[in-house]
């Protein structure tokens, strides 16, 4: 069965601190992404990855940073958190594709407070 | 820029059918998806359209025009495990990206 985990459910954090989001998959997929989905404005990406230490900007970069060290780990950095990074944040992966219906499968999502 | 357009939140009864439509301008093309999601869970695939016409799975359809820049989620005979948000996604580029659309909020009366 298809496996994304994200390391932690619920997280709360103070103004300032750093803030690492762990993803893990076990499907061997190449691509994976970080999205976060704030209520009536959907799914946002954040970042994604191609490959192993590689790393791409999505629409909505800015204040994260992310790392890709192994093929099956991609965390989320909150350098400095703010309060307007309180969302629910979620890791997918998928297969490198030219042309398929291969979709993307997400995890379980966390989410996280800034106070 | 990116633009996916779906209505915000449709209620039916159960047993009824409802189209949730979804229109969209991307800078690319490669494929529609749409995805169930139950509140505070993570989106779970429904379906895949690359092609114009109607994809039909059991009581879930979809529909892709491209030309039109125009798809839509049919549900028949409404469950009230069926309410939840529907995304409507594009694949923008050939390696996988996708851009999500705000979602629309199914509600399944009895």
């Amino acid at each position: 069965d298809v496996k994304v985990t994200q390391s932690s459910r619920y997280l709360v954090k103070r103004t300032g601190e750093k803030v690492f989001l762990e993803c893990v998959q076990d499907m061997d997929h190449e691509n994976m992404f970080w999205y976060r989905q704030d209520p009536g404005l959907g799914l946002r990406l954040i970042y994604f990855s191609y490959d192993v230490k590689m790393k791409e900007k999505g629409d909505i970069p800015e204040g994260y940073s992310v790392s890709r060290e192994k093929k099956e780990r991609f965390s989320l950095i909150l350098e400095s958190a703010s309060t307007n990074q309180t969302s629910m944040y979620l890791c997918a992966s998928s297969l490198f594709l030219r042309s398929s219906g291969n979709t993307i499968y997400f995890g379980e999502g966390s989410w996280l407070t800034v106070v | 820029g990116q633009n996916i357009d779906q209505p915000t939140e449709m209620t039916a009864t159960e047993g009824a059918i409802v189209q949730i439509n979804c229109t969209y301008q991307t800078s690319g093309f490669n494929g529609l998806f749409w995805y169930q999601q139950h509140a505070g869970e993570a989106p779970t695939f429904l379906s895949y359209n690359v092609l114009d016409g109607l994809e039909e799975k059991g009581r879930f359809s979809s529909f892709l025009s491209r030309s039109k820049g125009y798809s839509y989620l049919l549900l028949k005979e409404l469950q009230m495990k069926d309410s939840a948000s529907y995304l409507c996604a594009v694949r923008t580029d050939s390696w996988g990206k996708l851009q999500f659309g705000a979602g629309t909020q199914v509600v399944v009366t009895p």
